[in-house]
């Protein structure tokens, strides 16, 4: 079963520290991982988008890492701001198929 | 509009009662996707259409839900008899390509949602 799994759940951390967040999948045939960010209320925003033969992607201060052979990722954020408090989400697509796979999301509490 | 636009951005329904959710697209894209959320989880998949034709409807929960997108562009996500369960953000996505070519350099655009609230 195409399942992608996130973890942790939520996150608090204080503004100026970094945080990682992890993404594990069983999708098959896999294509690419995204990471969206969404803010409550909002609809996703892509932050980076790896295939199998990329291993890390940046984006300012979001840094995704990607290993296809163990179906890993993870988004690592430098520097947290009280904007980047959202939910995080891990979304995987296959090369035959017509959908996404979503995780559940992290969600991340950044406080002063 | 520069983005993808969904309407309205909020409903209350009865029980019982029929909606219908619109999306309008990013112009030109070819590919568009339905997701309902629900409150604390992530997107699950609804529907896709290759610009008029749906090509996978194996997400729709049941035969109450209709998605269309007659002429390609806008798509109307109906749901007849709503149930509490239902209650929901429906979220759209749009790509400018088919989904098959889908590649790393392809973004997929999300409106802002729907939230359904069935009383």
């Amino acid at each position: 079963k195409n399942q992608v799994e996130q973890s942790p759940q939520s996150l608090i951390i204080l503004e100026g520290k970094n945080c990682t967040l992890q993404c594990n999948y069983t999708v098959s045939p896999f294509s690419n991982l995204r990471w969206y960010k969404q803010d409550t209320g909002r609809g996703p925003v892509s932050l980076t988008i790896m295939t199998f033969s990329e291993n890390t992607k940046s984006n300012g201060r979001y840094t995704a890492t990607l290993d296809a052979d163990t179906k890993q990722s993870s988004l690592h954020i430098t520097a947290s701001q009280l904007s980047d408090s959202a939910s995080y989400i891990c979304v995987v697509s296959t090369i035959t198929g017509n959908q996404f796979y979503f995780g559940t999301g992290t969600s991340l509490t950044v406080i002063p | 509009g520069a983005g993808v636009s969904q309407s309205p951005r909020y409903k209350v329904a009865k029980r019982g009662q029929d909606v219908a959710l619109r999306c309008d697209p990013i112009s030109g894209h070819v590919s568009l996707f339905w997701y309902q959320q629900a409150l604390g989880q992530g997107p699950e998949f609804l529907t896709y259409f290759q610009n008029e034709a749906q090509l996978d409807k194996s997400g729709l929960p049941s035969d109450r839900f209709f998605a269309e997108r007659p002429e390609g562009s806008v798509s109307t996500l109906k749901i007849q008899r709503t149930q509490q369960e239902d209650s929901a953000v429906y979220l759209c996505a749009s790509s400018h390509v088919r989904s098959d070519l889908l590649s790393s350099n392809t973004e997929a655009f999300f409106g802002q949602g729907t939230r359904l609230t069935v009383v």
